[in-house]
Order: structure tokens, then C-alpha cells, then sequence
């Protein structure tokens, strides 16, 4: 079963535009991470934000958390043609290490 | 440091043969795991180690064994491959203090296809 929904599934913009995709998930967290996946590549670790905090920034990303709503959202700003990629939010909610990963939303920037 | 290594990258196997997909890494790391990626989907963890000679089922274990016996590898194992394996593998790292869960650290994936 999938713990995290990601939102959109999809998204095309211009260079130079704002990207922000959703995550949504079931059980209560002690952490949500963010990673992004090139084609053909292996995940890399974005960012890591706990339960206790509500917003986190790193460089041109900020991620912020909701733990009423059960969710979280990525904010890529001033985005380039190399930020296109896959971004996929995880959970661990049984604490075990055990990632559970949301099915990802595909973004696209133009040049 | 070369972070998570995983071999072989692409592999094609018949229905009903067997093989290990390699995975080693050198940074120390305690926690190792196992993940398939099929197109469309996000990861599903199929099994996890916590540290040498301690491994567990993960969401998709059916098909699949794992050991480890160095802090360093974890091999995993297919005893007879079927086509419903086809799929891209990614094997993944990180360190652990009790229940908190830092980054993991991604190894760039095993391509495998069953026929």
C-alpha cells in the first residue's frame, strides 16, 4: 500500500517558473523526506523535515508540513531546465527505517 | 567514498533462473534495503537489514531472499525468476539511531528483465 499520494502527477512549466507538488499521507510521522529521480538514475535525497517543524528550506527548496492535514508539500523556486525529474515524498511510519514512497510526481521544465 | 554500488546494471534472465543481485556500500552504514520500481509506481521495499546478520520482510518479499553477513553487502536473491520480476531494483543505505530515520542513500539501480 502506498503511505504517501503525491500531487500532481504531472507537471510541465517554463524555466524560470515555480514548481509545487503535494504529498498526502495516512498515518501519523515522526519525518517525511523528499528525493528526486533523474531518468534512469537512482533517488537522491532532497530534504528531511521532522514532525516538530512546520517549514524547511535548502537552496531554491522549501518544504513544509502540515501534520493536521497529514501533508506535505515541495516548492522548487526560479526552476531550470535540469530540475526536470521525478520527486517522490517517503514516510517511515512504523519507525523501523521501512520507507514507504508515494508514486511520484514527474515534472518537466522548458527552456 | 563510492557511496552504494550495485552490479550488475542490466540483466536478462528465462523464466526459472536463479540470481544475486549485488549491492555493497562503504560508508558504515547499519541499515541496508532493497527496493523494486515498476513503471508508473513509486518504490516498494522488498526486504530490509537493521545490521549484520539481522534481515526483515519488507511490503514485497514473495520471490526474493536477502542475508547479511558484512556490514558491508547485501546481496539479494532470486531462486527462480518469473516474469512478474521484471522491474528496476535499487538497493539503498543509511544510518540509524534507534527509531529515528535519516537520508538513504540510493545505489543507481539494477535494470532486470524475465522472459
Amino acid at each position: 500500500s502506498q503511505q504517501g499520494e503525491e500531487d500532481p502527477q504531472a507537471l510541465s512549466i517554463q524555466e524560470g517558473e515555480n514548481a509545487t507538488m503535494n504529498c498526502s499521507y495516512k498515518t501519523s510521522i515522526n519525518n517525511l523526506q523528499w528525493y528526486r529521480q533523474n531518468s534512469g538514475r537512482g533517488l537522491v535525497h532532497l530534504i528531511l523535515i521532522r514532525s516538530n517543524e512546520r517549514e524547511k528550506h535548502s537552496g531554491r527548496l522549501r518544504v513544509t508540513l502540515d501534520t493536521s492535514k497529514k501533508s506535505s508539500s515541495l516548492l522548487i523556486t526560479a526552476s531550470r531546465a535540469a530540475d526536470t525529474a521525478s520527486y517522490f515524498c517517503a514516510t517511515d511510519p512504523s519507525n523501523t527505517g521501512k520507507l514507504i514512497f508515494g508514486q511520484g510526481t514527474t515534472l518537466q521544465v522548458k527552456p | 567514498n563510492a557511496g552504494v554500488t550495485q552490479t550488475p546494471k542490466f540483466q536478462v534472465l528465462k523464466t526459472g533462473q536463479s540470481m544475486t543481485l549485488q549491492c555493497a556500500q562503504d560508508m558504515n552504514h547499519e541499515y541496508m534495503s532493497w527496493y523494486r520500481q515498476d513503471p508508473g509506481m513509486g518504490l516498494r521495499l522488498i526486504h530490509y537489514s537493521v545490521g549484520a546478520g539481522i534481515t526483515d520482510q519488507g511490503e514485497v518479499p514473495n520471490g526474493y531472499n536477502v542475508s547479511r553477513s558484512t556490514t558491508e553487502d547485501f546481496p539479494l536473491r532470486l531462486l527462480s525468476a518469473a516474469p512478474s520480476q521484471t522491474s528496476v531494483y535499487f538497493c539503498a543505505s543509511s544510518t540509524t539511531s534507534g527509531p529515528l530515520t535519516y537520508e538513504q542513500y540510493f545505489g543507481p539501480g539494477t535494470r532486470l528483465t524475465v522472459t
